[in-house]
């Protein structure tokens, strides 16, 4: 089977930095993917991760570790508009996903 | 492009009652699968499928039925709804294995 771990709820201070983890269990293993959703909306793409390292796009970067079954997303110059909860996903020959992580931002 | 369409966006249903979510998706796609969320519960995988004529089951696939007669369309069918069914689902579609899915708006579900 596959299961993901993440926090439920992270807080920061806009204008700092925020990691939000994600530790996995799965029989095959594809890739580590993160994705944003805002409150009544549907879920967006951020980043994906098939090797091992750092994966930068603008003020979002994704690490990866593929031997440790651990991952991170990482957000800097954290703006109100990245209140939203943020999922991790794995994907064999299904896409799964964490529990998601609610990030509360406080100005 | 449209991306990935879902029908209705809002649905209520009394118990014991069967409908169809619909998914449909102009990128042409090869993944797609269906997720219910319900609170604190994140996106469970209900149905999926890797290609035209082909289904497997996710995480929690009882209660439904799903068909992929062709590459754009995977509808979602509940056979008899139950309150236990209520939540709100996504349809998503992936063109490879990167796990890059784009998800449909969402329908949201209430059964009583």
């Amino acid at each position: 089977g596959q299961s993901l771990e993440q926090p439920s709820e992270v807080t920061a201070v806009e204008g700092a930095i925020v990691q939000i983890n994600c530790t996995y269990q799965t029989s095959g293993f594809y890739g580590l993917s993160w994705y944003q959703q805002h409150d009544g909306g549907a879920p967006t793409f951020l980043s994906y991760n098939a090797l091992d390292g750092l994966e930068e796009t603008g003020r979002f970067s994704s690490f990866l570790s593929r031997s440790d079954s651990y991952g991170y997303l990482l957000l800097q110059e954290l703006q109100m508009k990245d209140s939203a909860s943020y999922f991790c996903a794995v994907r064999d020959d299904k896409i799964i996903f964490g529990k998601g992580t609610r990030l509360h931002i406080l100005p | 492009n449209a991306g990935v369409t879902q029908t209705p966006k809002f649905q209520v249903l009394k118990t014991g009652q069967s409908m169809t979510l619909q998914c449909a998706q102009d990128m042409n796609h090869e993944y797609m699968s269906w997720y219910r969320q319900d609170p604190g519960m994140g996106l469970r995988l209900i149905h999926y499928s890797v290609g035209a004529g082909i289904t497997d089951q996710g995480e929690v696939p009882n209660g439904y039925n799903v068909s992929r007669s062709t590459t754009e369309d995977f509808p979602l069918r509940l056979l008899s709804a139950a309150p236990s069914q209520t939540s709100v689902y996504f349809c998503a579609s992936s063109f490879d294995s990167l796990g890059k899915l784009f998800f449909g708006s969402g329908t949201q579900l209430s059964v009583l």
